[in-house]
């Protein structure tokens, strides 16, 4: 089994940038997709990015991702900071036989 | 448009097993080439993948969970459920079904319900 490390908290100032990572302990990141959910405070996860880059209708194109061979890790990037974006984001990904989920990343908009 | 809605005890005891049911509205199970599946989440804590069936019955587990959970779909009810035998503290969790369109893609999130196991 695989795991996925996300960095545990990461902060910007509204209408700022950050990107939250995801690395995977073994196998190829870029060999199976990668979602990431934002999840705020008592409510269900929501997918804002779905195979590795891919935006669902309705997420604002302030969110973005990609994934980066050399290090074996998928990013989500958030520009133009604003206070609703403060959540917590999962990165998910998967093999033959298991899903797995990374560990959460807390976002705060200071 | 889709809905998922969890239902079951609140409150399970130490060494029995969780029951929860997820009924599925604005799409028919057993028409669509989806996968169903459960998510947990203990409280304070990450997302734990439990496990997923294709609609024509094939089932994927957790590895961690494999020996202690079932899966199951009633097509006549348009439901799925899911039982976790022998449970503990440790399976205290938000407890979320989920549709998946193939089983690479994201997962659809219904709005969880709290299972607290307590003596």
């Amino acid at each position: 089994n695989f795991m996925l490390t996300q960095s545990h908290s990461v902060s910007g100032s509204p209408g700022k940038t950050v990107t939250i990572s995801c690395t995977r302990s073994s196998g190829t990141i870029a060999s199976n997709y990668v979602q990431w959910y934002q999840q705020r405070p008592g409510s269900a996860p929501t997918t804002v990015i779905y195979e590795d880059d891919q935006r669902p209708s309705g997420v604002p194109d302030r969110f973005s991702g990609s994934i980066d061979s050399s290090s074996n890790s998928a990013s989500l990037t958030i520009s133009g900071l604003i206070t609703e974006d403060e959540a917590d984001y999962y990165c998910q990904s998967y093999d033959n036989t298991n899903h797995v989920f990374g560990g959460g990343t807390r976002l705060t908009v200071l | 448009q889709l809905q998922l809605q969890e239902s079951g005890p609140g409150l399970v005891k130490p060494s029995e097993t969780l029951s929860l049911t997820c009924t599925v509205s604005g799409d028919s199970i057993s028409s669509s080439s989806y996968y169903w599946g459960w998510i947990r989440q203990p409280p304070g804590k990450g997302l734990e993948w439990i496990g997923s069936m294709y609609y024509s019955g094939h089932t994927y587990y957790n590895p961690s969970l494999k020996s202690r959970v079932t899966i199951s779909i009633d097509t006549s009810k348009n439901q799925f459920s899911l039982k976790l035998s022998s449970v503990t503290a440790a399976d205290t969790a938000v407890y979320y079904c989920a549709r998946q369109f193939s089983y690479v893609s994201s997962f659809y999130w219904g709005q969880g319900t709290l299972v607290t196991v307590s003596s």
